[in-house]
């Protein structure tokens, strides 16, 4: 299964309500993790299954979406929030990732 | 909190064997629960999923490495590590060892991360 995200890259400012995408090339319900990545480090899982938010993620990330159309909200972006952010399926083998978006500094 | 520690040379030769061991600290190899999983990222690009080993010794491959590919668990050691032979300059990145947890009867999420270890297949 295909995972596509998008943008591949963006620019946001503090304050900013950010939403990146991940689309599958066939329907996964909702098998989908988003994590976070910061240069050097291993990724960090923010949500499962499509929406639950992992333990002591800030409640300004959410998740949304089912079968091959899924979302990443930031609703209001922290200095902290400037990374890449993966999205990952775990409906079938070979579980695959999004090539990744990178969120940067406007 | 769960800890888990990459180790293995940084630098293969191309045609040779890439092997990485990871060791697991406040948890146990030996569990029903989760299972184990190497991804990796060659520099600059997305994350790759290489495969998973359970307790049991059961594995899951990419089928773009499955013939080059093993992956076993010590629990003598509480450590998993993987085997990738005849590796080639495309296979130069960071390697991930991870925790891989269900949240039901099919889904799976990787809870716990290694640090990462860079391989570099160069002459």
């Amino acid at each position: 299964i295909q995972m596509t995200q998008s943008p591949s890259s963006l620019s946001a400012s503090v304050g900013e309500r950010v939403t990146i995408t991940c689309r599958a090339s066939q329907t996964i319900s909702t098998s989908l993790n988003w994590y976070q990545q910061k240069p050097g480090k291993a990724p960090k899982l923010l949500i499962f299954a499509a929406s639950t938010l992992q333990n002591g993620v800030p409640s300004r990330f959410s998740g949304s979406g089912s079968g091959t159309d899924f979302t990443l909200t930031i609703s209001s972006l922290q200095p902290e929030d400037f990374a890449t952010y993966h999205c990952q399926q775990s409906n079938s083998l070979p579980y695959t990732f999004g090539q990744g978006t990178k969120l940067g500094i406007k | 909190q769960v800890q888990l520690q990459e180790s293995g040379p940084g630098l293969v030769k191309p045609s040779q064997t890439l092997s990485l061991t990871c060791t697991v600290s406040n948890d146990s190899v030996f569990s029903a629960d989760h299972y184990w999983t190497w991804i990796r990222q060659p520099p600059g690009k997305g994350l790759e999923w290489i495969g998973s080993v359970f307790y049991s010794g059961s594995t899951y491959y990419n089928p773009s490495l499955k013939s080059r590919l093993s992956t076993s668990v010590d629990p003598s050691k509480n450590q998993f590590s993987l085997s990738l032979t005849s590796v080639t300059a495309a296979d130069t990145a960071v390697y991930y060892c991870a925790s891989a947890h269900y949240y039901d009867s099919s889904g799976h999420y990787y809870a716990y991360w290694g640090q990462g270890a860079l391989v570099v297949v160069s002459s």
